[in-house]
């Protein structure tokens, strides 16, 4: 089975602080992606990545930026957190482009 | 820009009963399609992909794909109360560059008992 982790369920962070939310998946897959879930507004793309070290801005990057140092890890970074950036985080990765996508649990992210 | 829509509903369906939900998108050349089931404060999780016209069942599901119409629907049979979910339809986009699937924003599914 394919297993994506990702580091908080939960997370409570003042404006302005820098926030690391980190995925890592098993099973070697080459795509990684970073999405945000708001009522309403459905699944937004905020970056993925298709190679170790390679980036590419989806629909919603402003704010956020991304590491992939390692081909299993995909990190997402709020430089400088701000409260329109409470949301539900999710992760996913696959094994292709247009292939199916596997999700992880989510980070619920609260800024105050 | 791409497009997957879906009727947000709620579907409301008694116990039993067969839900039928529908999808429609955009990009014609779109070749990979998936359902996808997510329960309130959780994650979406896989319930089915389809790549030909036609049908596909699995269990009380079955994914049904029309190119021509660039329409795919997902059929629950002997519907249960823990089908109550949104429910999101993906479609790959060849066409749109950097994006590999495209979500719809889901249709929410309520089985009463």
């Amino acid at each position: 089975d394919v297993k994506v982790t990702q580091s908080s369920r939960y997370l409570v962070k003042r404006t302005g602080e820098k926030v690391f939310l980190e995925c890592v998946q098993d099973m070697d897959h080459e795509n990684m992606f970073w999405y945000r879930q708001d009522p309403g507004l459905g699944l937004r793309l905020i970056y993925f990545s298709y190679d170790v070290k390679m980036k590419e801005k989806g629909d919603i990057p402003e704010g956020y930026s991304v590491s992939r140092e390692k081909k299993e890890r995909f990190s997402l970074i709020l430089e400088s957190a701000s409260t329109n950036q409470t949301s539900m985080y999710l992760c996913a990765s696959s094994p292709g482009t247009a292939e199916t996508q596997y999700f992880g649990p989510g980070t619920r992210l609260l800024v105050l | 820009q791409k497009e997957v829509e879906q009727n947000s509903g709620p579907l409301s369906v008694p116990e039993g009963a067969i839900a039928s939900l529908n999808c429609t998108y955009s990009d014609r050349v779109s070749q990979s399609f998936f359902w996808y089931r997510q329960y309130s404060g959780k994650s979406p999780e896989l319930i089915m992909s389809i790549y030909s016209n036609g049908d596909k069942e699995d269990g009380r599901f079955t994914a049904q794909l029309n190119k021509a119409s660039q329409y795919v629907s997902l059929l629950i049979r002997d519907s249960q109360p823990s089908d109550s979910a949104t429910y999101l339809c993906a479609v790959n986009s060849p066409n749109q560059a950097g994006t590999a699937l495209i979500f719809g924003k889901g249709t929410t599914l309520s089985v009463s008992s």
